[in-house]
């Protein structure tokens, strides 16, 4: 399924770097998250945006930012990262509003961290 | 609070063999469920979903049934293939306050030809 496409796939990093994820989806919804993945943890929800705006933030540290520009697109700006970041990240959309709808995902990102 | 529980992996099975996941949920109200599939280097799919009580939902030789009395969802398959190894996740949605979605930790399969 190409309904959600995230860039990049993989990303290494040091910890003083700055980069960013993207996510887009071409499904039409109107909310948009990021979660992440981490090896034997379940998932972890960490931002979420209703019609571009954030409506939850799980106690995410600041080194992570997200910018949702429109309801189709969203990243992560990651700054002075921790090994401990080093996960899948995963964002995902649905359509809010309707009943019964689930998420659609994307491929996630591979993001180390030396 | 609300939350999902399911059966700590990973199951290991041959080819062929009957699949059980069990899942059992906690939830105000009448929540929708639904299975989700992680093959590797994959995000996660949608699998199935039920969204009221009595429902079965299947796809690709996987059920499972809403049980509301019981609080439970078990994926059942009657017959493995080594392509089913993946991770399952079962997941609730609310239907009020903010629609939020909510996961089990996962289950690892692991089928062997």
């Amino acid at each position: 399924e190409t309904g959600v496409t995230q860039t990049p796939r993989h990303l290494v990093m040091g910890m003083t770097n700055k980069k960013s994820l993207k996510c887009e989806q071409h499904l039409g919804h109107n909310a948009m998250y990021w979660y992440k993945q981490s090896a034997k943890k379940p998932l972890e929800l960490m931002f979420v945006y209703n019609f571009k705006e954030q409506t939850e933030n799980n106690s995410v540290p600041s080194r992570f930012s997200p910018e949702c520009p429109n309801s189709s697109h969203l990243f992560l700006h990651l700054h002075t990262l921790q090994p401990e970041d080093s996960a899948l990240y995963l964002c995902a959309s649905s359509q809010e509003g309707q009943r019964n709808q689930p998420q659609h995902f994307g491929d996630g990102t591979r993001l180390s961290i030396l | 609070g609300d939350s999902v529980t399911q059966m700590e992996g990973p199951v290991t099975l041959s080819e062929e063999a009957f699949l059980t996941i069990n899942c059992t949920y906690t939830a105000t109200g009448y929540p929708s469920l639904f299975w989700y599939v992680q093959y590797p280097g994959e995000g996660l799919q949608l699998l199935l979903k039920a969204t009221k009580a009595d429902d079965k939902g299947s796809n690709k030789g996987f059920e499972a049934t809403y049980r509301k009395e019981t609080t439970s969802f078990h994926l059942e398959k009657g017959s493995v293939q080594v392509s089913d190894s993946a991770v399952y996740f079962c997941a609730l949605r609310l239907n009020t306050g903010g629609f939020k979605t909510i996961f089990g930790a996962g289950t690892r399969l692991f089928v062997k030809a």
